[in-house]
């Protein structure tokens, strides 16, 4: 079954300090994956995706995750958070051929300490 | 350049009754999918429409139903509702129906008491 986990509910850094959002993906097959992120009573947002290639992919607003196989994770990180960071995250998974559908973790609540 | 507008943003219904949302996608993209996000939880794939036809479906009942019209924007219909659909509705909107990333809204928050 296909399936997204993202082991913390929530995480609060200080402003200024490095950030990792952890992802672990159950997949048949190679897959496509994204982090989005997702304000107070908005939509979301795509932050970045990996679909094949240089497995350290950058994405808007400074972020950028790592594909890992052997682990089969897609870890989400920034060096330095800044208090507008504070939001919903979630990682997702979908297939590399055929419709597009996602499968979504549970998300992580970053908050931002000053 | 519009992104993907939903509409109502907010509705309250009450049980057993009906409920129809708006989805008009973003300039240039043809495909529509919806995803239902209970409170604490991930976005829930729901269907994905694309040349008028549902073309794939997730795991929900057939009280959901939907529509795409010739001008890309589409239709979420939820007949019977029970309680467990208060949730927020989301549209997203692709170019095409390969896996290359959405457009969503900001979605449609429906209350059923």
């Amino acid at each position: 079954a296909q399936s997204v986990t993202q082991p913390d509910i929530h995480i609060t850094v200080s402003e200024g300090a490095s950030l990792e959002l952890r992802c672990n993906y159950s997949y048949g097959a190679t897959p496509y994956l994204f982090w989005y992120v997702q304000s107070p009573g908005q939509g979301l947002q795509l932050l970045l995706k990996y679909f094949s290639g240089d497995t350290l992919v950058q994405g808007i607003k400074g972020f950028e995750a790592e594909f890992k196989r052997s682990q089969s994770s897609f870890n989400l990180r920034k060096p330095s958070v800044h208090w507008s960071d504070a939001a919903e995250y979630f990682c997702a998974v979908g297939p590399n051929t055929g419709f597009q559908k996602l499968v979504f973790g549970t998300g992580t609540r970053l908050l931002v300490s000053p | 350049d519009a992104g993907v507008t939903q509409s109502p943003t907010h509705l309250i219904k009450t049980r057993g009754q009906q409920v129809t949302l708006r989805c008009s996608p973003k300039s240039g993209h043809d495909t529509v999918s919806w995803y239902q996000q209970a409170l604490g939880q991930g976005p829930q794939f729901i269907f994905q429409y694309y040349e008028e036809e549902e073309r794939q479906r997730g795991n929900f009942p057939d009280r959901f139903s939907g529509h795409q019209f010739p001008n890309y924007s589409s239709e979420l219909n939820v007949n019977a509702l029970l309680l467990g659909d208060s949730a927020l509705y989301l549209c997203a909107s692709s170019p095409g129906t390969g896996n290359r990333g959405y457009t969503f809204g900001s979605g449609t928050r429906l209350t059923v008491v």
